[in-house]
């Protein structure tokens, strides 16, 4: 099962935007409105940041937010912040019960 | 506040078994699928199957059919994941997570901590 695309690294300065994009199919991301995406700092278990694509869980700063476009979905960060930096993942349903996660991307506050 | 904590590290002979529990807090255990994940050092997450606390129902990622079991005990809210066979390449970071009340909701939230688990003679 081939995990979903997404960039190894993304960067970008205090207060900057920056988007991490996560591709797939039409067997996944363009079939489904459950993409997910989760933030993990070293030597921690993952964050939910997205859920169903557009939705932040409660607390979370609006500074994220998720969309879709075709088998691609996209987070993105606004008003980037130190506490920001730390790896990335998306993950989607697949159908039949299965999910898949992408390969992580590293996002580096410069 | 919702919670799930997972059993200590192991060390575990090549070929040996080993079984991962996770215990559950703060909500009704039956309500929402629990999901297991493994991190293998230094690489990214990996989605390995799910249960049905309710109705003890499971599915697995391909890779890992046959090899893993997932049961849970609904008088403790404890969930648990067994591998058999393990390779050096199963040395990972195992971690429960809570999902949706369907496996579609694949929002995990919360993970427990992660059980590390080494395969090594």
């Amino acid at each position: 099962q081939s995990a979903l695309t997404q960039p190894a690294s993304v960067s970008g300065s205090p207060g900057q935007s920056i988007t991490i994009s996560c591709t797939g199919t039409s067997g996944d991301v363009g079939s489904y409105n459950y993409v997910s995406w989760y933030q993990q700092r070293p030597g921690k278990a993952p964050k939910l940041m997205i859920y169903d694509v557009i939705i932040r869980p409660s607390g979370l700063p609006n500074r994220f937010s998720g969309s879709k476009s075709g088998n691609t979905a996209s987070l993105t960060i606004s008003g980037l912040q130190a506490e920001d930096e730390g790896d990335y993942y998306c993950s989607s349903y697949r159908g039949s019960g299965t999910l898949v996660f992408g390969g992580g991307t590293k996002v580096t506050v410069l | 506040q919702v919670q799930l904590v997972q059993s200590g590290a192991e060390v575990v002979r090549p070929g040996a078994s080993m079984k991962v529990s996770c215990k559950a807090s703060g909500y009704t255990f039956t309500g929402y699928y629990m999901y297991w994940v493994r991190q293998a050092p230094g690489q990214g997450l990996e989605w390995m199957g799910w249960i049905n606390p309710n109705s003890g129902g499971t599915k697995f990622a391909q890779k890992f059919e046959g090899r893993v079991t997932m049961t849970r005990d609904t008088s403790i809210s404890t969930a648990y994941m067994e591998l058999n066979g393990l390779k050096s390449d199963d040395t990972a970071v195992y971690y429960c997570a809570r999902g949706g009340s369907s496996y579609r909701n694949i929002g995990f939230d919360p993970w427990g901590q992660g059980t590390l688990v080494t395969v090594s003679s």
